[in-house]
């Protein structure tokens, strides 16, 4: 099956500072890619979603770029803001029919910001 | 504009008692819904899904179920609780299976 792969457990980082978190991704399919942000207590909220048709996410200062030659959906952010602490999921959608799909997560990148 | 709500916001329960947790959607109309868990400091992992009012597919067994009464309702249930059924439970919606949205979450501690 598909699978999500975030090597970074944590990043630490003064504002300001580029942010690059690392994802790669497995799958025999297109895939469909997102990243979602989870601030503490709440539900994951999407950030981004890349295709293979538009190759790049633009989202709140966030980029992040398909690359099917690396299997690789990197994360950016030119400077971040302690408001950016968080933790980032990395997503891949499979297709599971009848219209609906199933989300296969990496295992979260812990962001902190430190003024 | 789309809401999700999850109750509770939170319970503890004691191993062996029965569980229901619920998500309401308003706004869309015949969404995909799901539940999702997560452990403490985890990832997210998806526990059923439902294209359709009385239809519910399975992804995981962790000895839970969940039913989809009405169009904008999702329940999720269990008659008796394990330890390991702590976590952050979650249910989300879309429209054509690409992106989910997720609601805020129930907060379960099982003693």
């Amino acid at each position: 099956g598909d699978s999500v792969t975030q090597k970074q457990g944590q990043v630490t980082l003064s504002e300001d500072d580029f942010l690059f978190i690392n994802c790669t991704y497995s799958t025999t399919t297109y895939p469909t890619l997102f990243w979602y942000v989870q601030y503490p207590g709440q539900g994951p909220q999407l950030l981004l979603k890349v295709t293979t048709a538009n190759n790049k996410g633009i989202s709140r200062g966030f980029e992040a770029t398909y690359d099917k030659g690396t299997t690789s959906f990197h994360l950016q952010k030119a400077s971040v803001q302690e408001s950016d602490s968080a933790v980032y999921f990395c997503a891949l959608v499979e297709w599971a029919g009848a219209n609906t799909g199933k989300l296969t997560f990496g295992h979260g990148t812990i962001l902190r910001v430190h003024p | 504009a789309q809401t999700i709500h999850q109750w509770p916001v939170a319970e503890i329960k004691a191993v062996g008692s029965p569980l229901s947790l619920g998500c309401t959607i308003k706004g869309k109309s015949s969404p995909n819904l799901y539940w999702y868990w997560q452990a403490t400091g985890g990832t997210l992992q998806q526990l059923f899904y439902s294209i359709t009012v009385g239809q519910v597919e399975s992804v995981v067994q962790l000895n839970l179920s969940a039913s989809r009464p009405k169009d904008d309702q999702f329940i999720l249930s269990t008659e008796k609780l394990l330890l390991s059924h702590s976590g952050f439970y979650l249910c989300a919606w879309s429209i054509q299976g690409w992106e989910q949205y997720f609601g805020p979450g129930t907060r379960l501690t099982v003693l």
